[in-house]
């Protein structure tokens, strides 16, 4: 079946350690997405993608860092400079925009720093 | 840049009514979208709206864009529990087909048995 993963669901960091997760799509979509979602809140864009070895700063982009060698995957680094990184964080992925097509999610990744 | 700005922020509403959600962008709109959110999941896409004056329908909501493609609203008629959740629209960020997909502020609604 074709979809999104995110991995781990769930996430424990200590301050001061970066962390990766993970967001893989097998829909063969040109572009991803990162966000982030705090409670009670809509979702902010932290970085994206079109293409392979090409990403954009989003919004809220500091802190973070990702990278596209592969089309299917788009991991998120969250870093030590992530100033207040417990969050729930959800990747997305969809065809180019100008074919207005709807992105589709994964389940989301809770990061929460101990 | 663009701007999504959704309203009420929340809302709570006997099962049984109806309600009305809107979403205005600070500039006009290329592709509208609306998904459902559960909490902690992911999000479940509604529907998208293109034209000027669009309006579509899927069970008991209906969505709207303006004529000016600025404003859409989305209406749930006859509300249920299961209706319950995070309501998010969403556009191009870029004012056209950049790809920068951003959102809303978000919609929480609690239907009441």
């Amino acid at each position: 079946d074709g979809g999104i993963t995110q991995s781990p669901k769930y996430l424990f960091r200590k301050e001061g350690q970066n962390v990766t997760l993970s967001c893989e799509q097998n829909l063969n979509h040109d572009a991803m997405y990162w966000y982030r979602q705090d409670p009670g809140q809509g979702l902010r864009l932290i970085y994206y993608s079109q293409i392979v070895n090409d990403f954009q700063k989003g919004d809220i982009a500091e802190g973070y860092s990702v990278s596209r060698e592969k089309k299917e995957s788009f991991p998120l680094t969250v870093t030590s400079a992530q100033k207040n990184p417990t969050a729930f964080y959800l990747c997305a992925s969809s065809t180019l925009r100008a074919q207005n097509t709807e992105a589709f999610f994964g389940q989301g990744t809770r990061l929460t720093v101990v | 840049s663009q701007e999504l700005e959704q309203s009420p922020q929340s809302l709570i509403v006997q099962e049984g009514k109806n309600l009305t959600i809107n979403c205005t962008s600070s500039k006009t709109l290329y592709g509208l979208y609306w998904y459902k959110q559960k909490y902690g999941e992911g999000l479940i896409f509604l529907m998208m709206l293109q034209k000027g004056g669009e309006e579509k329908s899927h069970e008991k909501i209906t969505a709207k864009l303006d004529e000016k493609k600025q404003q859409s609203s989305l209406h749930i008629t006859a509300s249920q529990p299961s209706h319950a959740g995070i309501y998010l629209c969403g556009a191009d960020g870029g004012g056209g087909a950049t790809n920068k997909l951003i959102f809303g502020t978000g919609t929480l609604l609690a239907v009441q048995p």
